[in-house]
């Protein structure tokens, strides 16, 4: 089974501080995706990865970056958090090729507050 | 850009009875693919039951359908003999030529003993 982790289920940061989330997947999957998840707005792509060292913006990058140095793991950086920032982020991963019909894999799932 | 339109924002359903969830998409491809997500609370998300565009049939996976009008863009799914272990938030997703993934708002579907 393809898994998916990320490093904290809860984290708590105070504004102003750099914040990083991590997301780890066991699969060689080519593609990886960052999503937050808010109330009334469904998920909304953040940044994805097409593979190492590759990074594309989604629909909502601003305030964020991102890092893929490996091929499992893609961090999620929020440079100087701020409150609008609290949210539940969500990280994918997909596998390349075939047809688009493939699955994305979720993990379970950072919920972040920011003081 | 595509969008993904779920409005119901919360369902019910008592146990062993059917529901359906209702979701439309906007967008100008003809080529596609439609997806329905289930988030349980606290628990990973996970993919109920996919389809193509090009397949006039509807698929099924168990207890899980979807009534699929392409003309309408329309993409529903219903669920059978509802079970506790169905309460959950359902997306439905819609994924085009530039392989990102669109989602709806969900629906928080609460099934009753």
């Amino acid at each position: 089974d393809v898994k998916v982790t990320q490093s904290s289920r809860y984290l708590v940061k105070r504004t102003g501080e750099k914040v990083f989330l991590e997301c780890v997947q066991d699969m060689d999957h080519e593609n990886m995706f960052w999503y937050r998840q808010d109330p009334g707005l469904g998920l909304r792509l953040i940044y994805f990865s097409y593979d190492v060292k590759m990074k594309e913006k989604g629909d909502i990058p601003e305030g964020y970056s991102v890092s893929r140095e490996k091929k499992e793991r893609f961090s999620l950086i929020l440079e100087s958090a701020s409150t609008n920032q609290t949210s539940m982020y969500l990280c994918a991963s997909r596998i390349l090729g075939g047809s688009s019909y493939n699955e994305q894999f979720f993990g379970p799932g950072t919920r972040l507050t920011v003081l | 850009a595509q969008t993904v339109t779920q409005s119901q924002p919360e369902m019910s359903v008592q146990e062993a009875e059917t529901v359906t969830l209702s979701c439309t998409y906007d967008t100008s491809e003809s080529d596609y693919y439609l997806f329905w997500y289930k988030q349980p609370p606290s628990r990973q998300m996970i993919l109920v039951i996919r389809q193509e565009a090009y397949k006039q049939q509807n698929a099924t996976e168990n207890r899980f359908s979807v009534n699929f009008q392409k003309a309408a863009k329309s993409f529903s799914l219903k669920i059978s003999d509802s079970q506790l272990g169905d309460a959950a938030m359902y997306f439905c997703a819609y994924r085009g030529n530039n392989n990102d993934m669109r989602f709806g708002a969900g629906t928080r579907l609460t099934v009753k003993p």
